[in-house]
């Protein structure tokens, strides 16, 4: 099976514009997890899903981020507009719900906003 | 809330040297634990897993890692490091009913050839 699959690897955009990044769960996980690392802060939770619903957006930093689940297998996080401190990798993780805490870490999304 | 700490921000290491990575966890209950690694450039790939039992646990490539309660740690070993281990180690833990994993900040090992 293939692994978390995310786009762009790299990303590299200006002040302002709108950043939309991608990420394809594993076949037959219902839960997907957003996360950003930095040198400062470490690896943060944004937000996760059950079966394609918000369960917990506690992490998301404020309105100019959000995050969608289209469908079962598919997720994206958008921030509108986007400033340099969010310049960061950007994580997404896949689970099983209810079956069992592992997550499966996508390569990341690498984030520079100048 | 739960929390984790692990001590050493960077370790070095001589190949074939053992090797233990510190890991303290704040948890009201029993806690669910993991110990992540992340090579340059890659996402986190999990080493092994404790939810319950044994309390000593293997994971992959050759790694072991032993929960003590009343030390509230779970500290990570190997016996023999390759020059291919040198990556980021996470230590992580979640509650039981909760899928919210916290992270440690990591433990960067560096491998002396």
């Amino acid at each position: 099976d293939a692994g978390v699959i995310q786009s762009p690897r790299h990303e590299v955009t200006e002040m302002g514009q709108e950043v939309t990044l991608r990420c394809k769960l594993i076949s037959g996980h219902n839960s997907l997890f957003w996360y950003r690392q930095t040198m400062m802060r470490g690896l943060e939770l944004l937000i996760y899903f059950n079966n394609n619903v918000p369960i917990d957006d506690s992490g998301m930093p404020e309105d100019r981020f959000s995050a969608k689940m289209p469908n079962a297998s598919f997720s994206t996080l958008k921030i509108q507009p986007s400033e340099p401190r969010d310049s960061a990798v950007y994580f997404c993780a896949s689970g099983r719900a209810g079956m069992s805490y592992e997550q499966y870490f996508g390569p990341g999304t690498r984030l520079t906003v100048t | 809330a739960q929390s984790v700490t692990q001590p050493d921000i960077h370790i070095t290491v001589s190949e074939g040297a053992s090797l233990e990575l510190r890991c303290n966890y704040s948890y009201g209950a029993t806690p669910y634990l993991f110990w992540y690694v992340q090579s340059p450039g890659q996402g986190l790939q999990l080493l092994l897993k404790y939810f319950s039992g044994d309390t000593l646990v293997q994971g992959i490539k050759g790694f072991e890692a032993e929960f003590k309660r009343s030390q509230s740690s779970f500290n990570l070993r190997k016996p023999s490091v390759h020059w291919s281990d040198a990556a980021e180690y996470f230590c992580a833990v979640g509650g039981e009913g909760a899928q919210k994993l916290v992270f440690g900040q990591g433990t960067r090992l560096t491998i002396n050839p």
